[in-house]
């Protein structure tokens, strides 16, 4: 099956940081989400982005599909950001969807 | 209209007990999926529906899990005689339509814990 990494698999970051998280995914993909679990375990959708780049306030995400990547740009980092980030993929040709084994988040004041 | 919505919330059940769990998904939404999350981990797949059919099941762990979909809307994920290997966190997300092309919202989840 696809494998998709996410690294890191832990951040601590100061409020008011920026930060990078990125996916690797091993194969063609016809649908990649980004996913925040907050604390209570619900998960938020982000973006949905199998290709190119989208901006959502604070958040954006570039997808470059032919390089089989993803990142998530976090800018100005609040501690409401902590949690874990979830890439989840789809890969072409298939209903069943993998997600990576998330970034474990951590925003101190 | 509102979210995907599971009950219950919270299941504690005694090892070889059975248990049902139910999504209610996004109304008029097609597609349904089945995860399974255990602790620390990322959601695993179990189980997709378009419609009422079940088109992949692939991700069930073993004959004691079954998932239904009737009438193409609210889906029942049932296990039978429990076992502890079982306890993990079951998430039901839904799509507007077939799998592939449109993104998938997740319910809050239905915690089981087999003691």
């Amino acid at each position: 099956g696809i494998q998709v990494e996410q690294s890191p698999p832990d951040l601590i970051l100061q409020e008011g940081a920026n930060s990078t998280l990125r996916c690797n995914f091993s194969d063609s993909v016809n649908n990649l989400q980004w996913f925040h679990q907050n604390p209570w375990g619900q998960l938020i959708n982000l973006f949905y982005i199998p290709s190119g780049t989208k901006q959502n306030g604070r958040l954006s995400a570039t997808t470059v599909a032919t390089e089989r990547y993803s990142l998530l740009y976090i800018s100005s980092s609040q501690t409401t950001d902590s949690g874990v980030y979830f890439c989840a993929v789809e890969r072409r040709g298939y209903q069943k969807v993998t997600f990576g084994i998330g970034t474990k988040l951590q925003v101190i004041p | 209209g509102a979210g995907v919505s599971q009950s219950p919330r919270y299941k504690v059940a005694k090892r070889g007990q059975d248990v049902a769990l139910r999504c209610d998904p996004i109304s008029g939404h097609v597609s349904l999926f089945w995860y399974q999350q255990a602790l620390g981990q990322g959601p695993e797949f179990l189980t997709y529906f378009q419609n009422e059919a079940q088109l992949d099941k692939s991700g069930l762990p073993s004959d004691r899990f079954f998932a239904e979909r009737p009438e193409g809307s609210v889906s029942t994920l049932k296990i039978q005689r429990t076992q502890q290997e079982d306890s993990a966190v079951y998430l039901c997300a839904s799509s507007l339509t077939v799998a592939g092309s449109y993104e998938q919202y997740f319910g809050p989840g239905t915690r089981l814990t087999v003691t």
